[in-house]
């Protein structure tokens, strides 16, 4: 079974700043999908950003970047500058085949604070 | 495009009651529509993924006659929260797909399930 791991329950940044928020995940498959999503105290879940296994490059979104070490089995998110709009819970998400039609599972989140 | 609504977005009801949620893919069709549970400070747990036209395909140890899912159309899946307790209060929120793209699933805004 696929597993995902957030090791930081919380992190703490400074506004401006950037900040690095770790995921590992464990599978055998070599086609696979990892996905980052923020969800703020309203509850809903709002898609970040995308790496494919087979993708060469790693993943940017404006001021997100998806820091991909196949090898290592990681997938961290970085955020630069740091806004206090950021403050949420950040999960990680993991699916095989990488396409939109797998089911995704979720790794435990890291609820994140941006202090001004 | 690629929204996803939910209704209701809150729901109060008394034990022993059913309550209908649904989920609608508004700007695109959905072949198959996910749906997760996801309690206080949880992560999300997916509970069933159903495709348009056939018998949703329950996660192991969620009950198919407590949580019934119908996908009758490309736009459309609802949860039917059976014969609902305190204990199954929690945050439903779904998600659509467009099949074996390679993107994100769409998430709606989540329906909050209170039982008294």
């Amino acid at each position: 079974a696929q597993k995902i791991t957030q090791t930081q329950p919380g992190m703490f940044v400074q506004e401006k700043e950037a900040v690095t928020l770790d995921c590992t995940y464990d599978t055998s498959d070599p086609s696979y999908g990892l996905f980052w999503y923020k969800q703020p105290s309203s509850g809903e879940m709002i898609f970040l950003i995308y790496q494919g296994s087979y993708d060469q490059q790693n993943a940017t979104e404006g001021r997100y970047s998806l820091n991909f070490q196949k090898a290592r089995k990681s997938a961290n998110l970085v955020i630069s500058a740091s806004q206090l709009g950021d403050s949420a819970m950040y999960f990680c998400a993991h699916n095989l085949g990488g396409t939109s039609g797998s089911r995704l599972t979720f790794g435990e989140g890291t609820q994140l604070t941006v202090n001004p | 495009g690629a929204v996803v609504s939910q209704h209701p977005s809150w729901v109060i009801c008394k034990s022993g009651t059913s309550v209908k949620i649904e989920c609608r893919s508004l700007d695109f069709q959905a072949t198959t529509m996910f749906w997760y549970r996801q309690f206080p400070k949880q992560s999300l747990m997916l509970m069933a993924t159903s495709n348009e036209g056939s018998k949703a395909t329950y996660e192991q140890g969620v009950e198919k006659d407590k949580f019934l899912i119908n996908h009758a159309s490309l736009t459309l899946s609802t949860l039917t929260v059976t014969s609902a307790h305190p204990e199954d209060s929690s945050f439903y929120i779904c998600s659509a797909s467009q099949g074996d793209r390679q993107e994100t699933q769409y998430f709606g805004p989540g329906t909050r399930l209170l039982v008294l």
